[in-house]
This record gives structure tokens, sequence and C-alpha cells, in this order.
């Protein structure tokens, strides 16, 4: 039950918009999302509960669709600060209550 | 402590040897857990504590892994009879739980282990 990122990469300009989006094939209790710069631990962004939530962390916003068991991560504006790897992890209703499961991540580039 | 803190940072052993991975989680955290990272790749989850419960080990790849919690703070993770195949960085993270689910966790730096 791991969740499915996409894309696995993007490079982008200064200044350009990305998402990044996580979907599970079970019904998702929450979803987390982290970001790891090279030779780093990951840090954790935000945190979405709610279907149809979404929260918003400087010029990077989430949102969290129940019903489609998918969460989207959105950069908009992007700062050669926000390159690294994105993952989200998830908890799935009947699963485990405790430990997230990782998707593969997601190598963001951000260029001059 | 102010964060996770685990150590040691890096570690090199011979193929066969045992290793203690150590990991301090930030004071108050109940919930605390291994993962591992092999280069390039995502997080593989280990184990999982929660207060006094019994831990998750459904992670643990195989019977040469352990881990225990003392006191409900510093955690241990053993490899036994260690193979080149666990080379990879070990992290602990860290978490409150909020209605009996994970908050935000946070990592420490973890332990890059290499195994020659």
């Amino acid at each position: 039950q791991q969740p499915v990122q996409s894309p696995q990469a993007v490079i982008l300009r200064e200044g350009e918009d990305a998402v990044i989006n996580c979907s599970s094939s079970k019904a998702l209790y929450s979803v987390h999302w982290y970001r790891q710069k090279h030779g780093e631990a990951p840090v954790f962004l935000m945190i979405l509960l709610k279907g149809g939530e979404q929260k918003g962390h400087d010029k990077i916003s989430a949102s969290f669709n129940e019903k489609k068991q998918q969460s989207s991560l959105y950069l908009t504006a992007s700062q050669l600060s926000y390159s690294g790897t994105y993952f989200c992890g998830t908890l799935n209703y009947g699963g485990s209550q405790g430990n997230l499961i990782f998707g593969k991540g997601t190598k963001l580039s951000v260029k001059p | 402590g102010a964060g996770v803190s685990q150590s040691p940072s890096n570690k090199v052993t011979e193929k066969g040897k045992d290793v203690e991975l150590r990991c301090d989680p930030i004071s108050g955290h109940t919930a605390l857990y291994w993962y591992r990272q092999s280069l390039g790749q995502g997080l593989e989850f280990l184990i999982y504590f929660q207060g006094n419960s019994a831990p998750d080990k459904s992670g643990l790849p195989s019977d040469r892994f352990s881990a225990e919690r003392t006191g409900g703070s510093v955690s241990t993770l053993t490899i036994q009879r260690t193979q080149q195949e666990d080379s990879a960085v070990y992290l602990c993270a860290s978490s409150l739980m909020v209605w009996g689910r994970p908050g935000g966790y946070t990592f420490g730096s973890g332990t890059r282990l290499t195994v020659v």
C-alpha cells in the first residue's frame, strides 16, 4: 500500500509553479508532506487530515481529496530553496495507526 | 533535547559484525520510528514504538534486525551479522500522537552504515 507519487522528477526555473501528486489504492486517513535536501534529514511540511482540506505554508500549499484517495502539493513562485526531494507519507484506514508509509519521492530542482 | 539525536553519524563495519545504532528522541514524544533509506531511494519503514505498547516490528527485513526502547525514551537498533545489503542511512524519527495518530515527524540526521 505504498502511495504513488508523480512526477518522479521536475525541473523548474525560479518563479515557476509545480504540482506534486500522491495517490493511494486504499482509503486515506491522513497525508503528511516532507522535504529532504541533499545529505540532510527529511523536514516536516504539513499534515492533512480531512477530505477536501487545504493547508498552506508560505507559498507551499496542499490539498487532500479523500474521495479520490489522493493529495497534491502546490509550489507557487518557486524559489531556489525549494529544491529537494518531496515525500508524501500516508496513514490508511484499517492499516497501522502509527507509522507512515512513504512514497518514493519527487525530486524538484529549481534553477536560477 | 531540542531535536532527535542519532549516533554514530557514520559507521563502517565488516561483513558479519554486529552494530548498534542509537536514537534519542525529543523529550515528550511518545512515538518513535526507525526507517531506512538506501542511496537515492525512499524511506523504508522498519519499526515503530508507541508508549508502553508492544512495538510494530512488521517492517524489519529479517531476524538479524531488532530494536528496543528503554524507559520510553532512548532506542537502540541492532543489526546482527551485517551484510552488504544492510548498507544504508538509518533514520530515526519521533512524534507526538494526536487523537491516536502521529503528528508531524521530527527526523534525526541519521546514521550512515557502510558494510565492507
